[in-house]
């Protein structure tokens, strides 16, 4: 079984609405991760949460929100969803390894469109 | 603040010749430095890091990558590339410490003719 999964896989929806991306983990890591990649820009950070009460914007979090329900659980909120959030979106984790940096760990993605 | 620039949004190589994929980084502090492989359809899979253990790194599927303070680079390079190596190559560097977010390149989608 896969240590970082992602639902839904992939979805569509119309304009204005409300939709909930949600990631769980089983590797018992403290940090989560939320990004989104669009062709030709890499990935771009939208939150992210240390732990279950510290959440924090990421480069682009106008429009988004996120929910940190339980160590293993985060979740990415698109409030009223609109066309040019049509993007893949990834879901990290990562926690201090021997080596002293954040190794990151990721999912298979959600392929989110907005009609 | 830290930057990464990836050289090429697209390279194409024939099967068996050299990959070379390129990536300079920006940063105040000593770098922790990643490569990430996406094959089509999957998330983003770790191939090596760099931190300051040694300044050639080996990784998965033989790759590997040299940490260059002089010239601010981490490229990385495979001798013989195979048709599997067909995937988009993400460089990214952190600056460890508390903080330790990935700032990620835009990218160089790695093309492998037979």
């Amino acid at each position: 079984d896969a240590d970082v999964t992602q639902t839904p896989r992939n979805r569509i929806t119309k304009t204005g609405k409300r939709i909930m991306l949600e990631c769980s983990q089983t590797k018992g890591h403290d940090r989560m991760y939320w990004y989104r990649q669009d062709p030709g820009l890499g990935l771009r950070l939208i939150y992210y949460s240390f732990d279950v009460k510290d959440i924090n914007k990421g480069e682009i979090s106008d429009g988004y929100s996120v929910s940190r329900q339980a160590q293993a659980k985060f979740s990415l909120s698109l409030e009223s969803a609109i066309p040019n959030q049509t993007a893949l979106y990834f879901c990290a984790t990562s926690d201090l390894g021997d080596s002293g940096s954040y190794e990151q760990y990721f999912g298979p993605g959600t392929r989110l469109t907005v009609t | 603040a830290q930057s990464v620039t990836q050289l090429g949004s697209h390279v194409s190589v024939s099967e068996g010749a050299l990959v070379l994929l390129r990536c300079n980084y920006s940063s105040s502090v000593p770098p922790y430095l990643f490569w990430y492989v996406q094959y089509p359809n999957q998330g983003l899979q770790l191939l090596l890091k760099y931190t300051s253990a040694a300044t050639l790194v080996k990784g998965i599927n033989g790759f590997e990558a040299e940490f260059k303070k002089s010239e601010t680079s981490f490229h990385l390079t495979k001798p013989s590339a195979h048709m599997s190596d067909a995937a988009e190559y993400f460089c990214a560097v952190s600056n460890g410490g508390s903080q330790g977010n990935l700032i990620f390149g835009k990218g160089t989608k790695l093309s492998v003719k037979p």
